[in-house]
């Protein structure tokens, strides 16, 4: 069974700091990696995904992110952050043998300081 | 292009209660999901159709959840009756469709459920 987990429920980055989020999945085959962003009472807006081909993903807002097989992970980075960008984040692996079901993880809650 | 609607926004009801939700996806998107987000949880997909066909329900607690997309469009997801774990915020999504690679899913803003 497919499953994904993010170990960091909140982190408390300053204004125009560096950004890495941690997602680690578990899947039999080569992932379907998606990243959203979830702004308080919003849905969930796709950040970046990653599907095949390069390892290194950009998305939109400037964040990107970086596929390693070998440590099964999907981090999220922005290497400036603004205040916007405070909200919740979620990890997804979805699955690619037909259907596209998504597993998502618990989320990493973004605080912006100024 | 309009984006996946849902209705209502907000809804308060008591135990044991009924209440309903409503989706309508993307134009042309075959495939539909309904999540069920608990408070400080990821979302849980509860049901997924392929056009009007379920391809996945085994998260879908069937003794009170149901639902339902008839002519493979619009879908209703119902509880009946309802308990207190049920509040949460029910999202539904939708995507191009199954065998299609390289699809996303694009997620409504959701219906936020409590239950009293």
């Amino acid at each position: 069974a497919q499953s994904v987990t993010q170990p960091d429920i909140h982190i408390t980055v300053s204004e125009g700091a560096s950004l890495e989020l941690r997602c680690n999945y578990s899947y039999g085959a080569t992932p379907y990696l998606f990243w959203y962003v979830q702004s308080p009472g919003q849905g969930l807006q796709l950040l970046l995904k990653y599907f095949s081909g390069d390892t290194l993903v950009q998305g939109i807002k400037g964040f990107e992110a970086e596929f390693k097989r070998s440590q099964s992970s999907f981090n999220l980075r922005k290497p400036s952050v603004h205040w916007s960008d405070a909200a919740e984040y979620f990890c997804a692996v979805g699955s690619t043998g037909g259907g596209n079901k998504l597993t998502f993880g618990t989320g990493t809650q973004l605080k912006v300081e100024l | 292009e309009a984006g996946v609607a849902q209705s209502p926004r907000y809804k308060i009801i008591e135990k044991r209660q009924s209440v309903a939700f409503w989706c309508n996806p993307i134009s042309g998107h075959a495939t539909l999901y309904w999540y069920q987000q608990i408070l400080g949880q990821g979302p849980k997909l509860l049901i997924q159709f392929q056009n009007n066909g379920v391809v996945d329900d085994s998260q879908l607690p069937k003794d009170r959840f149901s639902a339902e997309r008839l002519k493979g469009v619009d879908s209703t997801l119902k509880i009946q009756p309802a308990k207190l774990e049920d509040s949460a915020v029910y999202l539904c999504a939708s995507s191009l469709g199954r065998g299609r690679v390289n699809t996303e899913a694009f997620f409504g803003q959701g219906t936020r459920l409590t239950v009293v």
